[in-house]
């Protein structure tokens, strides 16, 4: 079946530097992308959808600047957290459609960044 | 937007024992997916079922569309089914709150 991959797992970084998560679609080209994140014991919010050659879109209340997102290619969507702080650290996953029948979404297996 | 509640939001249950989460969903969907999150954040699909009913082992879901809801059913369960269950919609995948299932040995 369809897979995503998301990396780093996991990672830890120090306040006011920027980190970069890649989500991949490995066996299927996928021009849409979307990122969440997840706080402890909550649901998953929608960050962003990321559309390939093009601008993401952005729900509201996401600062666009804070959370920059390039989709540069049709199996290649990266969310950079810039100048992190602590209440920045949270759980982000991406998913992706295969477009095939049934039009399921597969996700990534997260990333969990603590910033310190 | 869409609105996804889910309920229970908790639920306790003996190994063994059978139970039926469910999903209410505010608008007609063309996407509905349940998935299990495990205890290191992995969402695992379930089923992708906007309508009708599936079944696979000890899993099965049916969405009624035209009263905008879905059920997921779990018998016999096991504690490896612990974790939090949670139904979403749409192509964006509009999240419900969730149900966090402890299945006790």
């Amino acid at each position: 079946g369809a897979v995503v991959s998301q990396h780093p797992s996991w990672v830890i970084c120090k306040s006011g530097t920027s980190v970069k998560i890649e989500c991949r679609s490995l066996d299927f080209q996928a021009t849409t992308m979307f990122w969440y994140r997840q706080f402890p014991k909550q649901s998953l919010m929608l960050m962003a959808t990321s559309n390939e050659g093009s601008k993401a879109t952005y729900e509201q209340g996401v600062e666009k600047d804070k959370f920059l997102i390039n989709h540069a290619s049709l199996t290649l969507s990266t969310l950079t957290v810039t100048s992190a702080h602590p209440e920045d650290s949270s759980f982000y996953i991406c998913s992706a459609s295969d477009g095939g029948a049934g039009n399921t979404i597969y996700f990534g297996e997260g990333s969990w960044l603590t910033v310190v | 937007g869409i609105q996804v509640e889910q309920s229970p939001p908790d639920l306790i249950l003996q190994e063994g024992a059978n139970s039926t989460l469910r999903c209410n969903f505010s608008d007609s969907v063309n996407n509905l997916q349940w998935f299990h999150q495990n205890p290191w954040g992995q969402l695992i699909n379930l089923f992708y079922i906007p309508s009708g009913t599936k079944q696979n082992g000890r899993l099965s879901a049916t969405t009624v569309a035209t009263e905008r809801y879905s059920l997921l059913y779990i018998s016999s369960s096991q504690t490896t089914d612990s974790g939090v269950y949670f139904c979403a919609v749409e192509h964006d995948m509009r999240f419900g709150a969730g149900t966090r299932l402890t299945v006790k040995p």
